[in-house]
C-alpha cells in the first residue's frame, strides 16, 4: 500500500514568489494535515482538512493556504514568499479525526531565496 | 489541549532499555496518547498510541498509570539507529494535534 506521497519533494523559489505543495494521503484517509517544521525545530500546526472543509489553522498568516480536493488529496499554498518560509513542509494523513494516529510523507523542503 | 512536557535529550548505550516520561497533567477524558519517531529530514513515524494501562506491539510498549497524567515510552535494546527525536502527544480524535519539543535520544556504542 502506498503511503503518504508529497511533491515536489524540493522546491526553490524567489522571495515574493508563490509556492504550491502537493499531498496525497493514504488511501482510505480522509484527514489531511500539513506542518511546517524549520531546520532544527519542532513540527508547527499549520492546516487540518477532513472531507473537503478546513477544520483548524494554526498561527500562521493569511498567506498560508490549502484546499482538500474530493479525492481527498490537499494542495498547500503559500503567498508572497519570504525567507523564513524556508523550512521542511510535512503532510500527514489519518481516518477521521486522527483515529489510529497519523501517518506522514517525507515532506517537500521548501528553500526561499 | 493537554500541554506535555518531556526530557529535552537522553543518552543510552546499544543494548539498554530506554524509558521516556512524558508529563501530561491536564489530560482530558477522550484524549488518547501517541508517540512518534522523527529522523532527520524526514516525516515522524507512528510508535504506539494508548488510551490507560498498557500498550504493547513490535517496537516498543506504552506504560500509563492510573491516573494518566503521565506516560512512559519504552524501548527494548536499543540500536544506533533509534537515535532520533521522539515526540509524545495528547488528543482525542477530534482535535489538531500539536506536538512539543521532544526529546532527542542519542545512543551510543
Amino acid at each position: 500500500e502506498a503511503g503518504v506521497t508529497q511533491s515536489p519533494t524540493h522546491l526553490i523559489k524567489t522571495r515574493g514568489q508563490q509556492a504550491t505543495l502537493r499531498c496525497s494521503p493514504i488511501s482510505g484517509h480522509t484527514s489531511v494535515y500539513w506542518y511546517q517544521q524549520a531546520l532544527g525545530l519542532g513540527l508547527q500546526f499549520l492546516l487540518w482538512y477532513d472531507e473537503g472543509e478546513e477544520r483548524n489553522r494554526g498561527n500562521f498568516p493569511p498567506r498560508f493556504s490549502g484546499r482538500q480536493f474530493p479525492n481527498y488529496s490537499s494542495e498547500l499554498n503559500v503567498n508572497a514568499l519570504e525567507l523564513e518560509d524556508s523550512a521542511l513542509y510535512l503532510c500527514a494523513s489519518s481516518f477521521p479525526g486522527g483515529a489510529g494516529g497519523y501517518t506522514f510523507g517525507s515532506g517537500t523542503r521548501l528553500t526561499v531565496v | 489541549l493537554a500541554k506535555t512536557t518531556q526530557p529535552i535529550s537522553m543518552d543510552s548505550y546499544e543494548g539498554q532499555e530506554v524509558n521516556i516520561t512524558c508529563s501530561h497533567n491536564n489530560i482530558a477524558t477522550n484524549d488518547y496518547i501517541t508517540w512518534y519517531q522523527q529522523f532527520p529530514s524526514q516525516g515522524p513515524r507512528f510508535i504506539i498510541q494508548g488510551y490507560k494501562t498498557k500498550v504493547t506491539n513490535e517496537v516498543a510498549s506504552l506504560f500509563i498509570p492510573a491516573d494518566r497524567k503521565s506516560s512512559t515510552l519504552s524501548l527494548p535494546r536499543v540500536s544506533l539507529s533509534d537515535t532520533a527525536v521522539y515526540y509524545c502527544l495528547v488528543g482525542d480524535w477530534d482535535d489538531k494535534i500539536i506536538f512539543g519539543k521532544g526529546t532527542r535520544l542519542h545512543i551510543l556504542p
